[in-house]
């Protein structure tokens, strides 16, 4: 079936320093991309919609600046945490949603998650 | 204002016991509803999918129901098994037409089996 993959899959850094998270379709292409932040018992909070060779569409609240996407491909979207701080600590999960013959099949399929400590 | 309530917050059982998940939600225009399980530190799995005209859809020992009259979904798992200790998340999708993805998230119910 269609997997998601997330790269690392755990990151710690000090902080000031830019962390990059990789998140790769591995058997479909996917034109759109979506990257979520989790806290401890909390719902998965939408930060921004990727969009392959557009710019990314961030949600209310996030700063564009601070979190960095990149879609280069149908098959990759990246999230570069800029300048990342204690606060920025949290699990990051990316989804994507398949394209069957040429049309969105309707099923999301989520990343592994990747958690970040920033120290 | 488009919302997802999920109950219980959390849930203890036993070992071979059953128990049923509930989803309400207030996203319109609805388009789908799913069931995901997620555990701790990994990312949510797919369990079911719902369309509208859709009321039951069973996954193994996960049943999902849903009443899209009252806004209302549940998730039945029979005879439970340790490794279903995880949370279980209710996502609906307004329909967007494109763009934004649309999902509106439960805060999800965390399940506790115990042996």
């Amino acid at each position: 079936g269609a997997v998601v993959s997330q790269h690392p899959s755990r990151v710690i850094c000090k902080s000031g320093t830019s962390v990059k998270i990789e998140c790769r379709s591995l058997d479909f292409q996917a034109t759109t991309m979506f990257w979520y932040r989790q806290f401890p018992k909390q719902s998965l909070m939408l930060m921004a919609t990727s969009n392959e060779g557009s710019k990314a569409t961030y949600e209310q609240g996030v700063e564009k600046d601070k979190f960095l996407i990149n879609h280069a491909s149908l098959t990759l979207s990246t999230l570069t945490v800029t300048s990342a701080h204690p606060e920025d600590s949290s699990f990051y999960i990316c989804s994507a949603r398949a394209i069957t013959g040429g049309r969105l099949s309707g099923e999301l399929f989520f990343g592994e998650g990747s958690r970040l400590t920033v120290l | 204002k488009n919302q997802v309530e999920q109950s219980p917050q959390s849930l203890i059982i036993l070992e071979g016991k059953n128990c049923t998940l509930q989803c309400n939600y207030t996203v319109s225009p609805f388009s789908n509803l799913r069931w995901y399980k997620q555990d701790t530190g990994r990312g949510p799995v797919s369990l079911t999918i719902m369309t509208f005209s859709e009321n039951t859809k069973s996954n193994g020992r996960y049943t999902a129901t849903l009443d899209a009259d009252t806004k209302q979904s549940s998730l039945h798992i029979t005879a439970s098994q340790l490794s279903d200790s995880a949370s279980y998340i209710c996502v609906v999708s307004r329909y967007s037409g494109g763009g934004a993805d649309g999902l509106t998230f439960g805060k999800g119910t965390h399940l506790i089996i115990q042996p």
